[in-house]
Order: C-alpha cells, then sequence, then structure tokens
C-alpha cells in the first residue's frame, strides 16, 4: 500500500517551454502532496504543499507564477514548469500521505522527474 | 528555527563492518522523525517513523532510535547493497505535512 507514481521520470525540454510533471497516488487517496526540488549532492527542499481542491501553498523564494501547481483530484497533482530556463534544470519529487498511512508508510514519494532545460 | 543536521556526510564502511549514523534536530514540538533511503536518480524510499524519545525500531540490518534532540541509525554487518544516501526528516507539530530534511550521509560498503 501507499505507492505514489510520477511521471514522466525525465524530460529534456527547450529553454522557453513549459513541462508538466504528474504524480499519482495509486492506491490511497491524498488530500495534501508535496512537491520538492533537489540538487546534486543536495538535499530536498520543499517547494509547495498542494492542497486537493484549492491553491498551492509556495514556500518562500518559490515563484508561484513558474511553478504553476494544480490538485483536480484526491489521487492525483501536477506541476508545470512555465518558461523554462537552464537554471530550472533539477530533480524534482513529490510527496503523498493517506490518512491513517504515515506510521507504517511514511510520506510516500515518487520516483523523481530528471528535468534538462536546454 | 527548526533544522536537522546530519553527521558524517560520507561514511566509507567494509561489508560487515557496523557503524552508525546520526540526526541531531532542533524542532518546536516533534511530530514525527523520518528515516529515508535513496538511491541515486530515485525517490527516497521509507525506511522508520519515530514518534518519541525512547522509541526504537528495527529493519533488517538497520535499527532506529529516537531521543530528545538526536536519531542514531544504526547499521550491523552492512552489505554493498546496503550503500545510498541515507536522509532523516523531522515534522514538527502545526506545519501539516511538511517535512524539514538533513544533508544525508551517503554510505559506501566495499565487498
Amino acid at each position: 500500500g501507499a505507492v505514489v507514481s510520477q511521471h514522466p521520470s525525465w524530460v529534456i525540454c527547450k529553454s522557453g517551454t513549459s513541462v508538466k510533471i504528474e504524480c499519482r497516488s495509486l492506491d490511497f487517496q491524498a488530500t495534501t502532496m508535496f512537491w520538492y526540488r533537489q540538487f546534486p549532492k543536495q538535499s530536498l527542499m520543499l517547494m509547495a504543499t498542494s492542497n486537493e481542491g484549492s491553491k498551492a501553498t509556495y514556500e518562500q523564494g518559490v515563484e508561484k507564477d513558474k511553478f504553476l501547481i494544480n490538485h483536480a483530484s484526491l489521487t492525483l497533482s501536477t506541476l508545470t514548469v512555465t518558461s523554462a530556463h537552464p537554471e530550472d534544470s533539477s530533480f524534482y519529487i513529490c510527496s503523498a500521505n493517506g490518512q491513517g498511512l504515515v506510521s507504517n508508510y511514511g510520506y510516500t514519494f515518487g520516483s523523481g522527474t530528471r528535468l534538462t532545460v536546454v | 528555527e527548526d533544522q536537522v543536521t546530519q553527521s558524517p556526510e560520507a561514511l566509507r564502511l567494509q561489508e560487515g563492518e557496523s557503524s552508525s549514523l546520526n540526526c541531531s534536530y532542533t524542532v518546536s514540538g516533534l511530530r514525527g522523525l523520518f528515516w529515508y533511503r535513496q538511491d541515486p536518480g530515485k525517490g527516497p524510499e521509507f525506511l522508520f517513523t519515530l514518534y518519541s524519545a525512547g522509541e526504537e525500531k528495527e529493519k533488517e540490518r538497520l535499527k532506529a532510535t529516537l531521543t530528545k534532540k538526536e536519531s542514531f541509525l544504526h547499521i550491523t554487518a552492512p552489505k554493498p547493497e546496503d550503500s545510498a544516501t541515507y536522509l532523516c526528516a523531522v515534522q514538527a507539530r502545526g506545519q501539516g505535512g511538511k517535512l524539514i530534511f538533513g544533508q544525508g550521509t551517503e554510505l559506501s560498503v566495499k565487498p
């Protein structure tokens, strides 16, 4: 139980284009999902908290207009990197938790998306 | 300010050589402490959740313990397949599901 699927695993895009990353909870309902960013050899930094049916809450310093988050259902959240630039190249990871699952499964993470902007 | 510090940054062990990883934390009301394993290019894989001082959890060669200021991840007789980065994260009360991660310990186990 508590499986999170993230797609795509990797994507290469041209500077100025937009990229959408999907995060799905496969066997549980996630009212809240989280989006992290990870640079090489560094830890995870929370970008935003995504709540089903409402606006996402962004961490300080994260541009809302660049990183658009949509959480339209209890099993799907998307992160769209708009007008991507090379500095947006990074490893993006989502996580989610189901009610009553944290003790046994923690906050379950997706497999991550490697974004390269050229 | 809530903070998590892991040590050492990197650890090299011989197969069978037991050791411990440290996670020191400062948080305004601990709701939970989490240990994850992360392989290169992958998302973190859940290992343990600890909630209160004195709590211990075990899984195969791994054992996690918790005090009021720190947590240890003990690795007994490690194998090469235990090589990975181990991440510690804390969840503070009143912060929803937000996790604050340490920098991680990169473990390498040589045969």
